[in-house]
């Protein structure tokens, strides 16, 4: 499969834990997105890369937030302290960066805080 | 702004009949738009897109109308198969929002054998 790779499927954990996702875009694409989505809703924009620059922070992404793309291949989203508002599926993107390329998604990463 | 929903619309179709899903999309300064479904449990799934400068695109059984005037754009699906039934969401890129796609509410559709 050479599609957006998330890992894991589904985490749950207690409020105040730090929980780190991974995303393996498909390999020849430049640019990494994460999106957040809760039930109902289309999925909102939290950030995203060009090779290992992040570029584009919502302001959805509090200071708990963190993403990373050191090597510009895959990328990590972690999120320190949880709140139950955190609950969601964390979904990663990633596009091949020339202008209006669309984005290929991956089938996210369930984040249940109890 | 962005557009985010909280009530999703649901059509329900007859197997074989053409289906329409609706979007009025926020921004006047768009250039791009793109059609997504979404299964149960899964990401967004890329269907078709389709640049300002065009007024329609077709794929394989789907096609897409933009109208800029109204800030419409729609989804036309040609004899609707069970497979089909998902949630559908058009995602708009603004401009001056850089290289970031900004979603609508989404739309239920429901194939009925």
């Amino acid at each position: 499969d050479t599609g957006v790779s998330q890992d894991p499927r589904h985490k749950i954990t207690k409020r105040g834990q730090n929980v780190t996702f991974r995303c393996d875009p498909i390999s020849e694409h430049n640019r990494l997105y994460w999106y957040r989505q809760t039930l109902g809703q289309g999925p909102e924009f939290l950030t995203y890369f060009q090779n290992e620059a992040q570029l584009e922070k919502s302001r959805l992404l509090s200071d708990r937030f963190s993403a990373e793309r050191p090597k510009g291949s895959f990328s990590t989203l972690e999120i320190q302290r949880t709140e139950q508002g955190d609950s969601a599926m964390y979904l990663c993107a990633s596009s091949a960066g020339t202008q209006n390329s669309p984005l290929h998604f991956g089938n996210g990463t369930r984040l249940t805080v109890t | 702004g962005e557009s985010v929903g909280l009530h999703l619309p649901t059509l329900s179709v007859q197997e074989g009949d053409n289906s329409i899903i609706n979007c009025a999309y926020s921004n006047s300064a768009s250039d791009y738009f793109i059609w997504y479904k979404q299964e149960s449990g899964k990401g967004p799934q890329f269907i078709i897109d389709i640049r300002s400068n065009m007024d329609k695109r077709q794929g394989q059984r789907v096609t897409v109308l933009l109208n800029k005037t109204v800030k419409h754009l729609s989804l036309q699906i040609a004899a609707t198969q069970p497979g089909d039934s998902a949630v559908y969401f058009c995602a708009e890129n603004p401009k001056e929002y850089g290289n970031k796609l900004v979603f609508g509410a989404g739309t239920i559709l429901r194939v009925k054998s």
